[in-house]
């Protein structure tokens, strides 16, 4: 079965250190991949997406993400990490064979420390 | 100028209500969702309609019932409500729901508690 996985449930970091929240997705095709963040009380909000092309792309508030096929995973990172950035992110993913159907991971809670 | 805009933003009830939510998005997307999260942040589909067509119904229950009467607009009532539908229930639209490329925009939210 299609499914996304984010196997940190909390990432803990100190402000101004690198941040890095993992995803990996089962292997079947090759979906379009997303990460949203939710601050609290708050909708999701887009930050990146790959859907072809270079495996490295760049996103809002500073974020960006790595494609890896081999290892079908789309980590999300940021270089320096802000107190602001604390918020719940999730990888979503987009096989294609169900209309629009987005498949979320279960989150992962970023708490960054000054 | 909300793109995706859902009201009410808190809903208290008690047990055995009926209930809805509305959901309207002035984006020009074709297609519209809900999504429920519960209380462990669990995003999961409940719905998705296209062009007031319904696409996805996601083995909800049947007091579960979306209406759509234009493509900007999906609203969900709820029958004879249930503790266990205490969530916070999302909106979404997105411009493409076939190719999904540009992923979907989200309301901020309904927070459904049943007492």
């Amino acid at each position: 079965a299609q499914s996304v996985a984010q196997p940190e449930d909390q990432v803990n970091v100190a402000e101004g250190n690198p941040l890095t929240v993992k995803c990996t997705y089962s292997v079947s095709g090759n979906p379009y991949l997303f990460w949203y963040v939710q601050y609290p009380n708050r909708g999701l909000q887009f930050l990146l997406k790959y859907i072809t092309g270079d495996n490295l792309v760049k996103g809002s508030y500073g974020f960006e993400a790595e494609f890896n096929k081999s290892q079908t995973s789309f980590h999300l990172k940021k270089p320096s990490a802000l107190v602001s950035d604390s918020a719940l992110y999730f990888c979503a993913a987009y096989w294609g064979d169900s209309w629009g159907k987005l498949q979320f991971g279960a989150g992962t809670q970023v708490v960054v420390t000054p | 100028d909300t793109a995706v805009s859902q009201t009410p933003k808190y809903l208290v009830t008690q047990m055995g209500n009926d209930k809805s939510i509305k959901c309207e998005q002035n984006l020009g997307h074709d297609t519209m969702y809900w999504y429920k999260q519960d209380s462990k942040k669990f995003l999961k589909i409940m719905f998705s309609y296209n062009n007031k067509e319904l696409i996805i119904n996601e083995t909800v229950p049947n007091r579960f019932s979306p209406k759509s009467p234009d493509k900007a607009h999906l609203n969900l009532h709820i029958n004879s409500l249930e503790l266990g539908d205490s969530a916070v229930y999302f909106c979404a639209s997105s411009q493409d729901g076939d190719s999904l490329l540009h992923g979907y925009t989200f309301g901020s939210g309904t927070r459904l508690t049943v007492v």
